[in-house]
């Protein structure tokens, strides 16, 4: 069954603080990894995706995330948060060539004090 | 220009009733989604279209009925109205079923009192 982890449930950091925010999936084949973000009371927005190519992607607002295939993981980063990071953050997964069926993961709550 | 916009944005309800919420996308997109927010946050894909065919239907209580007219409108009724279908509905949008990135609107908060 296809499934995407994220073990971090609620982060608080610090204004210019490193952030790290981990994401493990299960999938069968070729997998398209995203990650999209939420701030409150928002829609998603997709900061960014992983199709193939270079597995260290950059995505808009600073964020980056690598993709290591030998430990099924797609890890979000920043170098130094700001408070208006302040948003819940999913990771997602789909399969690559199918039928588009994004499977999220529970969210990481990321809190950025001042 | 609003891509994936859905109204109504809030729906306060009783129980029993019908509802609907309305999708539409301008980006030429072939492939549009219902997901489901929960109260916990998870989203969860309900259903999916591509070209006005259904593709995907989750596990989805046959009181949810989505009716596509052409491709970039993705409509959701909703019969019988429970208190459990309280969440938040995104529609979304991509140009390919074959995992493209997918674009979402800005969410229906439905509450069912």
């Amino acid at each position: 069954a296809q499934s995407v982890s994220q073990h971090n449930h609620h982060v608080i950091l610090s204004e210019a603080a490193s952030l790290e925010l981990g994401c493990n999936y299960s999938y069968g084949g070729t997998v398209n990894l995203f990650w999209y973000v939420q701030y409150p009371g928002q829609h998603l927005q997709l900061l960014l995706k992983y199709f193939s190519g270079d597995p260290l992607v950059k995505g808009i607002k600073g964020f980056e995330a690598e993709f290591i295939k030998s430990k099924f993981s797609f890890n979000l980063r920043k170098p130094s948060v700001q408070w208006s990071d302040t948003a819940e953050y999913f990771c997602a997964a789909s399969g690559a060539g199918t039928a588009s069926k994004l499977t999220f993961g529970t969210g990481t709550r990321l809190q950025v004090m001042l | 220009d609003t891509a994936v916009s859905q109204t109504p944005k809030y729906l306060v309800t009783q129980m029993g009733n019908d509802k609907s919420i309305k999708c539409e996308q301008n980006l030429g997109h072939d492939t549009m989604y219902w997901y489901k927010q929960d109260s916990k946050k998870f989203l969860k894909i309900m259903f999916s279209y591509n070209n006005k065919e259904l593709i995907i239907n989750e596990t989805v209580p046959n009181r949810f009925s989505p009716k596509s007219p052409d491709k970039a409108h993705l409509n959701l009724h909703i019969n019988s109205l429970e208190l459990g279908d309280s969440a938040v509905y995104f529609c979304a949008s991509s140009p390919s079923i074959s995992g493209n990135t997918i674009y979402f609107g800005e969410g229906s908060w439905l509450t069912v009192v």
